[in-house]
């Protein structure tokens, strides 16, 4: 199988405060992570694609120096929200791929919730 | 860049219907389009998937076809059962490259009443 398992399932913090959430893949090695964003009742945004070993590719609008991605081994990408603001509240999701097959499998994903 | 829709948003059947989602997509050199549900506050789970080089795959009670002319292609559940209410993603991939990432339809609400 595929499994990716993705780490706090939720979290409440402090406005200001930094959050870090992980996301790794369990049985397989995963070059690329991709890093989502669902606000209640939407559909899933891409915030970047993680490449391990080198830098996050950002979708326009994305702040890179506040959602700060590091990929450092082909098992583990993690998403630290900088500074977290209320407006940052929302699920975050990320997803990978195993080589070689299509398709990709998501992460159980974070709430956050900034108070 | 690729742009997704998917309809309806919101869709009602009555338990043992069939329910059908429709999305269109607008890049041509797109070759992957997966469906996925998701359950209210889970992770979206991928329950079907088709190729640009197959018209129609179905799995049990779950269809998707797909119409490349056209672009696009629909999701098909037949005999309808509570469990089925979630709400239903169709993605295009980016590009006809492995590892590209995918622009996600809006969503689509199905209720399935007992």
């Amino acid at each position: 199988g595929a499994v990716v398992s993705q780490h706090p399932s939720w979290v409440i913090c402090k406005s200001g405060t930094s959050v870090k959430i992980e996301c790794r893949s369990l049985d397989f090695q995963a070059t690329t992570m991709f890093w989502y964003r669902q606000f209640p009742k939407q559909s899933l945004m891409l915030m970047a694609t993680s490449n391990e070993g080198s830098k996050a590719t950002y979708e326009q609008g994305v702040e890179k120096d506040k959602f700060l991605i590091n990929h450092a081994s082909l098992t583990l990408s993690t998403l630290t929200v900088t500074s977290a603001h209320p407006e940052d509240s929302s699920f975050y999701i990320c997803s990978a791929s195993k080589r070689q097959l299509y398709g990709y499998t998501f992460g159980s994903g974070t709430r956050l919730t900034v108070v | 860049g690729e742009n997704v829709e998917q309809h309806p948003s919101t869709l009602s059947v009555q338990e043992g219907d069939s329910a059908v989602i429709k999305c269109t997509y607008s890049d041509s050199a797109s070759n992957y389009f997966p469906w996925y549900k998701q359950e209210l506050g889970k992770r979206p789970q991928l329950i079907i998937d088709i190729r640009s080089n197959v018209g129609e795959k179905k799995d049990q009670r779950i269809a998707v076809t797909l119409n490349k002319t056209a672009k696009h292609f629909s999701l098909h559940i037949t005999e309808t059962q509570p469990e089925d209410s979630a709400v239903y993603f169709c993605a295009a991939s980016i590009g006809g490259n492995y590892g590209q990432n995918f622009v996600f339809g809006p969503g689509t609400r199905l209720s399935v009443l007992p």
